[in-house]
């Protein structure tokens, strides 16, 4: 069983400020990494799939980069709003298209 | 912009009756999933579908379970017997070929009592 693990488990910060979040994974057997976006009775939103080592995504103040070799993916976003509160997901594709969830970071940003 | 969509929203049913979950995929998707969360867990993986057939499943897949694309537009998921293990949101997802990007709908909440 692929061990997908994201840090925090959760976040509070103000609006304006900048973050970071975390999803680690094992560095074998692996094809993409996909981020999601999630509000509360919504639809997940993919954020990036993000496939080579190196690889570095944006998307407005939201970016990400992947590091396979020692198995790390950061997510950022520049700036915090109101409406970026939402859990994130990382999933990482270890072999076809099964999509393997971390539990999530959840991020509630104060105005 | 085209959305996966998902009826219902919210599914409750008696223990050891049958349900049908639908879900309309984006139209020119060509791979077809099924996920599921229960509540407090994380989201899992159920079923993957191409060309008309299974192309993966879990361990969670029994023969309680089984997918089919009935007319080309909706992509289903049945449960034959539900089970009080079964209440979680189930989420359809689609994708097209060419790319590892799966859309996913809003998910339809089971609840079996």
């Amino acid at each position: 069983i692929l061990n997908v693990e994201q840090s925090p488990q959760s976040l509070h910060v103000q609006e304006g400020d900048s973050t970071n979040f975390t999803c680690s994974f094992p560095s074998s057997n692996f094809y993409a990494l996909h981020w999601y976006r999630w509000e509360t009775a919504k639809s997940p939103e993919a954020l990036f799939v993000m496939t080579l080592n190196g690889d570095e995504k944006k998307k407005g103040r939201i970016s990400a980069t992947l590091n396979t070799k020692e198995g790390y993916s950061y997510l950022y976003i520049k700036g915090s709003q109101p409406e970026d509160s939402a859990t994130y997901l990382c999933a990482p594709v270890p072999n076809g298209n099964k999509l393997v969830f971390g539990a999530g970071t959840i991020l509630r940003v104060k105005s | 912009e085209p959305e996966v969509t998902q009826t219902p929203s919210h599914q409750v049913t008696q223990m050891g009756q049958e349900v049908i979950l639908r879900c309309v995929p984006i139209s020119n998707h060509l791979y077809f999933y099924w996920y599921r969360q229960i509540l407090g867990q994380k989201v899992e993986f159920l079923v993957s579908f191409y060309n008309n057939e299974i192309s993966e499943k879990s361990e969670i897949f029994d023969d309680q379970f089984s997918v089919e694309r009935p007319d080309g537009s909706n992509f289903t998921l049945k449960i034959r017997s539900t089970k009080l293990e079964d209440s979680a949101m189930y989420f359809c997802a689609s994708g097209s070929r060419g790319t590892y990007e799966q859309y996913f709908g809003p998910g339809t909440r089971l609840t079996v009592t």
